[in-house]
């Protein structure tokens, strides 16, 4: 993979239910990788810097993991609710430069 | 602490002419980092600075350019506006302190929204 790639591109999920999506990006020389949330009408908001293969980072009900060997990500949200609303990006840092994925739009509906 | 500033915050421009933006990042960030955001395009890189040095430039036409001051504050400029550049432009700012691979979460601003007409 040469870019970071997010799917789904977005999800409805019902309110108290949980989902997860998944952030791809290259296995090769790996640093760092950040999760943003991006609400609507404000800035996009800092989730999770990660950089060690097998971490597991938790901000209340958002968790997310980390696979640096298969260059992959997923973030979980448990019992979503409408303000988990947003879409969430995912970011591949490299040479002072961060690469965004498209993102996943996550839509709770109450 | 306050966080990162835009201004201004919308901006209404015809083709052809210039535009500079501007942005204040949090006190003590020393990297300010440009982004565009088109609906097809998503978060695209403009480039980043600190200590007044431009360290990576994103693949943006040479209309594109910014400078830092010593005081981190920093300005993208655009000229001979097309429509395309019709975008909101978000810059970051960040302390930093991991290396150019880096580690260190950016702050957002709250973005400046540029219309070419």
């Amino acid at each position: 993979i040469l870019n970071v790639e997010q799917s789904p591109q977005s999800l409805h999920v019902q309110e108290g239910d949980s989902t997860n999506f998944t952030c791809s990006f290259p296995s090769s020389n790996f640093y760092a990788l950040h999760w943003y949330r991006w609400e609507t009408a404000k800035s996009p908001e800092a989730l999770f810097v990660m950089t060690l293969n097998g971490d597991e980072k938790k901000k209340g009900r958002i968790s997310a993991t980390l696979n640096t060997k298969e260059g992959y990500s997923y973030l979980y949200i448990k019992g979503s609710q409408p303000e988990d609303s947003a879409t969430y990006l995912c970011a591949f840092p490299r040479d002072y430069k961060l690469s965004f994925g498209a993102g996943t739009t996550v839509t709770v509906r109450a | 602490k306050a966080g990162v500033t835009q201004t201004p915050r919308y901006l209404i421009k015809t083709r052809g002419q210039q535009v500079t933006l501007s942005c204040s990042p949090i006190s003590g960030h020393r990297s300010v980092s440009w982004y565009q955001q088109t609906p097809g395009q998503g978060l695209q890189f403009l480039f980043e600075y600190f200590s007044e040095t431009q360290r990576n430039k994103g693949n943006f036409p040479g209309r594109f350019s910014g400078r830092q001051f010593s005081n981190s504050r920093s300005e993208m400029n655009v000229s001979t506006l097309e429509l395309g550049d019709s975008a909101l432009y978000l810059c970051a700012s960040s302390l930093p302190t991991s290396g150019p691979h880096g580690a260190d979460t950016q702050y957002f601003g709250p973005g400046t929204r540029l219309t070419v007409l």
